[in-house]
């Protein structure tokens, strides 16, 4: 089993559209999260990071973190045809300085 | 605030011929620094990471190299380029010790013909 699966989509919606995006982990050592976007031929930028369980918001975005399930997920409110990029998730495990990368799902909002 | 360079951006290279990519960080002291590939619709392979100048951790056996001869300054290298080394390569930073987020550059895509 991989230890971070994200589907890879694509996923298309319409502008202004709500927008989930998820990954599951099957290493219970993971402590850390984090989201980055990937705009094509482009280096990721760091979106969100997050340490514990629930919620947190920047904006539009929202992180979710269930550790009992091993579940995260990235919400876009309102989303824009310049969110329109690969989405990809990171976990870690605190202990040492390597973070486990999702495949990347990739997001196009359409105008 | 930090900054990160990344050259070249694009390098096209016969099969056989050497490669040297380079990294630098502004604005921060004692990074750690990492390389990764990024193949097409294969995610991103960290290849090595360095938490200070001289220090290189390898995390997969191949035909690349990596060397931190200053602080700041992170060299990929290959004596022989293969194929399968064509990818989009990219350097990051952390700061602090265990897993704290990494921060991106521009990444360098290297076609390998």
């Amino acid at each position: 089993q991989k230890e971070v699966e994200q589907d890879p989509g694509p996923l298309s919606v319409p502008e202004g559209a709500i927008v989930s995006l998820n990954c599951t982990y099957s290493n219970s050592a993971f402590q850390y999260f984090m989201w980055y976007r990937q705009y094509s031929r482009k280096g990721p930028e760091l979106l969100m990071y997050t340490y514990s369980s629930g919620n947190k918001e920047d904006g539009r975005f929202t992180a979710q973190v269930d550790k009992s399930s091993k579940y995260i997920s990235l919400f876009i409110r309102d989303s824009q045809p310049s969110d329109s990029a690969t989405y990809l998730c990171a976990n870690s495990g605190g202990s040492n300085y390597k973070l486990t990368f999702g495949k990347g799902t990739l997001l196009t909002v359409n105008p | 605030s930090q900054t990160i360079h990344q050259w070249p951006a694009t390098l096209v290279q016969p099969v056989g011929s050497p490669l040297s990519l380079e990294c630098t960080v502004e604005g921060t002291s004692n990074p750690n620094l990492y390389w990764y590939r990024q193949a097409a619709g294969r995610g991103l392979q960290l290849l090595f990471y360095s938490v200070g100048i001289g220090q290189i951790s390898s995390e997969v056996p191949q035909n690349l190299s990596a060397s931190r001869p200053q602080d700041r300054q992170f060299i990929l290298s290959s004596k022989k380029l293969l194929l399968s080394d064509s990818g989009f390569y990219l350097c990051a930073w952390s700061v602090g010790t265990g897993a704290n987020e990494q921060f991106f550059g521009p990444g360098t895509r290297l076609t390998v013909l």
